[in-house]
């Protein structure tokens, strides 16, 4: 929603990796962060990133292009509990309200 | 450090009554916010405080929604006449002036609203 977009569903396999795609075109930029939600819960942080480039954070990785208005994570070694709704968030400038994405859900699959 | 509270967790109300939803933000936190959360539209900016003052309610629906924050310690939703469309999980998030200024917003449990 308000001009940020997220696949619906994603598949994986326990043990590879899977890269969840966020493209947004708001009318303003002042980074993006990414949360993961398990059903029934509250979202929680995973990462923020305001600079071009990937940001490695081990288990989790982010990358952004500001130019190309997309982001992604990267889950490594992905677990059975990895799988959880992954939703991307832009912060816009006027006083850092945060815009999400619909959430892909990620089914990791043994 | 308990996280960001809020109560109930879960709430039943018919249709025309009113219903007040409550947040704790993080002490310490200067700004809270408030999202709605359905399948069909997904998470949603309702409004925003900052030192209890509002700053932006361009979320909120005109009639029926207001938003308080009489103190820097809880923070309240209300909503008046609910409406079936009322139905959804409301989430509070609070922030503060973490490193490098992200002010990452922290996700309290969330309300559950059922409207019959």
């Amino acid at each position: 929603g308000q001009g940020v977009e997220q696949p619906d569903n994603l598949m994986s396999v326990e043990g590879t990796f899977a890269r969840v795609n966020c493209t947004y075109s708001t009318s303003g930029f002042n980074g993006l962060s990414w949360y993961q939600q398990r059903e029934g819960h509250a979202p929680v942080f995973l990462s923020y990133v305001v600079l071009d480039g990937l940001k490695d954070s081990g288990h989790f990785s982010t990358f952004l292009s500001r130019s190309n208005g997309y982001s992604y994570l990267l889950l490594t070694e992905l677990q059975i509990k990895d799988s959880a709704s992954y939703l991307c968030a832009v912060k816009m400038p006027n006083y850092n309200v945060l815009y999400f994405g619909s959430g892909t859900k990620l089914t990791v699959e043994p | 450090n308990a996280g960001v509270i809020q109560t109930p967790r879960h709430k039943v109300t018919g249709k025309g009554q009113e219903a007040t939803l409550w947040c704790e933000p993080i002490s310490g936190h200067s700004a809270v916010f408030w999202y709605r959360q359905t399948i069909v539209q997904g998470l949603e900016f309702l409004t925003y405080f900052r030192n209890q003052a509002p700053i932006d309610d361009s979320g909120m629906p005109k009639e029926r929604f207001s938003a308080q924050m009489p103190n820097q310690s809880h923070s309240t939703l209300k909503i008046q006449s609910t409406q079936p469309q009322d139905s959804a999980v409301y989430l509070c998030a609070s922030s503060g002036r973490d490193w490098g200024n992200q002010d990452t917003q922290y996700f309290g449990p969330g309300t559950r609203l059922l409207v019959l």
